[in-house]
């Protein structure tokens, strides 16, 4: 299993352009995330989905959309960037069966984006 | 919503010590709490729970007291050793989402 992976890795992108980050998970979860590290923020929860074909706001959604068409994959998108959306970005998914205690997230290894 | 706090935002400990890592937290109704471990460049782990029903859980070197009247937890680290050194996030499950604190960066000193 590759757990959760998230394309790409890095990314330098000007004011205004467009990207799409995507995350894939292959262990069935339900649950996906989408969270942003600042600095002195900790992790802020951007989006998250409960299962294929919903999504949720959550702390910082401003800027951002997203979708989850397949189960395995939730994409973030940034329609038009800034200088504020420089940040590293983890993708995470949980199960949502079981006993709570097996409830953890498992965390991609994250995309780092510049914004010029 | 739920606001989760660390106010510490770095510890250095000496080799071989307690580290002592604080979270607190507003709002009594949820039911599960966690810390996350993050090393530099790399994803967020899992590393310990706590359920409100209990007031202590512990796995190995690593225990997470909870003080349900203080909304105060904590994660101790006994004995702490270099390869511990990270960012320590504690966090609380909300009806699905997981909102984190601020974070905590242990150094650990041979």
């Amino acid at each position: 299993n590759a757990g959760v992976t998230q394309t790409p890795k890095f990314r330098v992108l000007k004011t205004g352009q467009s990207m799409t980050l995507l995350c894939a998970q292959d262990m069935n979860h339900e649950y996906m995330y989408w969270y942003r590290q600042d600095p002195g923020m900790g992790l802020r929860l951007i989006h998250y989905s409960v299962g294929e074909g919903t999504t949720a706001k959550g702390e910082v959604p401003d800027g951002y959309n997203v979708s989850r068409l397949k189960k395995q994959n939730f994409l973030l998108g940034l329609e038009s960037a800034a200088p504020s959306q420089t940040s590293v970005y983890f993708c995470a998914s949980r199960p949502s069966w079981g006993l709570a205690s097996m409830q953890t997230q498992y965390f991609g290894p994250g995309t780092r984006l510049l914004v010029l | 919503d739920q606001q989760v706090k660390q106010n510490s935002p770095s510890l250095s400990v000496q080799e071989g010590r307690i580290s002592i890592l604080n979270c607190d937290y507003t709002n009594s109704m949820f039911d599960y709490f966690l810390w996350y471990k993050k090393y530099p460049a790399e994803g967020p782990t899992f590393l310990i729970s706590i359920s409100s029903i209990k007031d202590k859980n512990e796995d190995g070197r690593f225990t997470v007291f909870l003080n349900k009247s203080a909304k105060h937890l904590s994660l101790h680290i006994v004995p702490s050793q270099p390869g511990d050194s990270a960012v320590y996030f504690c966090g609380n499950n909300q009806g699905g989402k997981l909102i984190f604190g601020q974070g905590t960066e242990l150094s650990v000193k041979p």
